[in-house]
């Protein structure tokens, strides 16, 4: 079976400096990773994918995620955090039929001024 | 991408009751699923709304509590049936491609409480 965890239940950073989400996965087979980002009182938004190819993957809102197969990892990073970069955000797999998708607990990302 | 309408927002309903739920895709879409998420929570699967036949359930939930339609490639409903207060929850229609390229798109959700 197919699942992700996040091990933070939180993160605060300072704004302008990098910020790092992390996400590890187990999955049989080629893992399908997603980050998706809820804002308050709003649905959920896709952020970015892995599916093959480079390990760094380019993302909406200046995000990108490293994709690292001997530490099955899947860390959300952005250089210079903002302040509008605070929201819940989810790391999600998706089974190999490509159907379902199996989410995170999810962590919250704290950017103070 | 798609944009998904789901509706009623919020609802306040009493026990014993049911709320039908219905999520509108502006475009077709191969995969519908029903999630339910508390507030700041993960989001858990209910169930694979699929096309023309009865919806694939995840452990734990069940058709007679959870009955799920799907007449089309856009359009969905999701009824909580005989409603408790451990029903209270944001329920989210998702739709998608499926397959290794595709993303989810995700309604507003439906914040119900149950009193």
């Amino acid at each position: 079976a197919q699942s992700v965890a996040q091990p933070e239940d939180q993160v605060n950073v300072a704004e302008g400096n990098p910020l790092t989400v992390k996400c590890t996965y187990s999955v049989s087979g080629n893992p399908y990773l997603f980050w998706y980002v809820q804002y308050p009182n709003r649905g959920l938004q896709f952020l970015l994918k892995y599916i093959t190819g480079d390990n760094l993957v380019k993302g909406s809102y200046g995000f990108e995620a490293e994709f690292n197969k001997s530490q099955t990892s899947f860390h959300l990073k952005k250089p210079s955090a903002l302040v509008s970069d605070s929201a819940l955000y989810f790391c999600a797999v998706m089974n190999t039929g490509g159907f379902k998708t199996i989410f995170g607990a999810g962590t919250r990302l704290f950017v103070k001024a | 991408s798609a944009v998904i309408s789901q509706k009623p927002s919020r609802d306040i309903c009493q026990r014993g009751t049911s709320l039908t739920i219905q999520c509108q895709v502006d475009s077709q879409v191969t995969m519908m699923f029903w999630y339910r998420q508390q507030p700041g929570q993960s989001l858990t699967l209910i169930a694979t709304a699929n096309q023309g036949s009865e919806a694939t359930y995840e452990s734990g939930f069940v058709i007679d509590k959870f009955p799920i339609s799907r007449p089309n490639l856009t359009f969905s409903t999701l009824t909580v049936s005989n409603m408790s207060p451990e029903d209270s929850s944001i329920y989210l229609c998702s739709g998608g491609q499926g397959g290794a390229n595709e993303k989810l798109f995700f309604g507003s959700g439906t914040q119900l409480s149950v009193l």
